[in-house]
């Protein structure tokens, strides 16, 4: 079965930093491109990183640059998602989802894991 | 910034009607990079659309997306019951890479 499964959720502290973890299985994750979403409460979808295949290349929304790393390892098929400098902006569920290389949409998406910011 | 505005906010409809939401976009942009999802309460996001009328995999006959340039609109033909939920629509390849619209509401009438 593909999958994605986050971790690393949790309550911290403005100022704080958070490290989140993407977990795949049943697809070839070396291959694909990934991306982090994410989604504030009562509100849509937000993205906030991508990071291709060979970490290559990759993007931030402005509003997490200079604060957030994307980063990849290819040999424990997992997704990261180093978060420093937390404003209580960034409270929201974090998904990662996968880039279909055919059709550019988010084909497979991950349950969300929670991050709350708050003193 | 390209920014997708959809409405309506809610749409209020009886299971077995049609129901169609509009996705506007800001300046014309290519229909190729344009998707649409359902989510619904507590999951994530599901792809329905993508390249603007073509269905994911999976996807039922009754979802059906069209338009070009700026103005985009998701279609489902039929209501059913599990379809009650959230539809977003999303463009790739602008900056920021992705944007997506504020969400469309479809609730039960």
């Amino acid at each position: 079965e593909v999958q994605l499964v986050e971790s690393g959720g949790g309550l911290v502290q403005p100022g704080g930093s958070l490290r989140l973890s993407c977990a795949a299985s049943g697809f070839t994750f070396r291959t694909y491109n990934l991306n982090w979403v994410r989604q504030a409460p009562g509100m849509g979808l937000q993205w906030v990183s991508y990071i291709s295949s060979s970490s290559s290349t990759i993007y931030y929304a402005d509003s997490v640059k200079g604060r957030f790393t994307i980063s990849r390892d290819n040999v424990k098929n997992s997704l990261y998602l180093q978060m420093n400098s937390l404003r209580d902006e960034d409270t929201a569920v974090y998904y990662c989802a996968r880039r279909n290389y055919d059709t550019d949409g988010m084909d497979v998406w991950g349950q969300g894991t929670t991050v709350i910011v708050s003193s | 910034e390209i920014v997708l505005t959809q409405s309506p906010g809610t749409l209020s409809l009886s299971p077995g009607e049609r129901a169609t939401f509009s996705c506007r976009a800001s300046q014309s942009v290519s229909s190729s990079y344009l998707a649409w999802y359902q989510q619904k309460p507590g999951q994530a996001p599901r792809l329905l659309i993508y390249s603007a009328s073509s269905r994911a995999t999976g996807i039922p006959d009754r979802f059906s997306g069209s338009g070009s340039g700026t103005d985009f609109t998701l279609t489902i033909s039929g209501l059913e019951p599990e379809d009650f939920a959230v539809y977003y629509c999303q463009l790739y390849g602008s900056s920021p890479l992705y944007t997506f619209g504020q969400g469309t509401k479809v609730e039960i009438k």
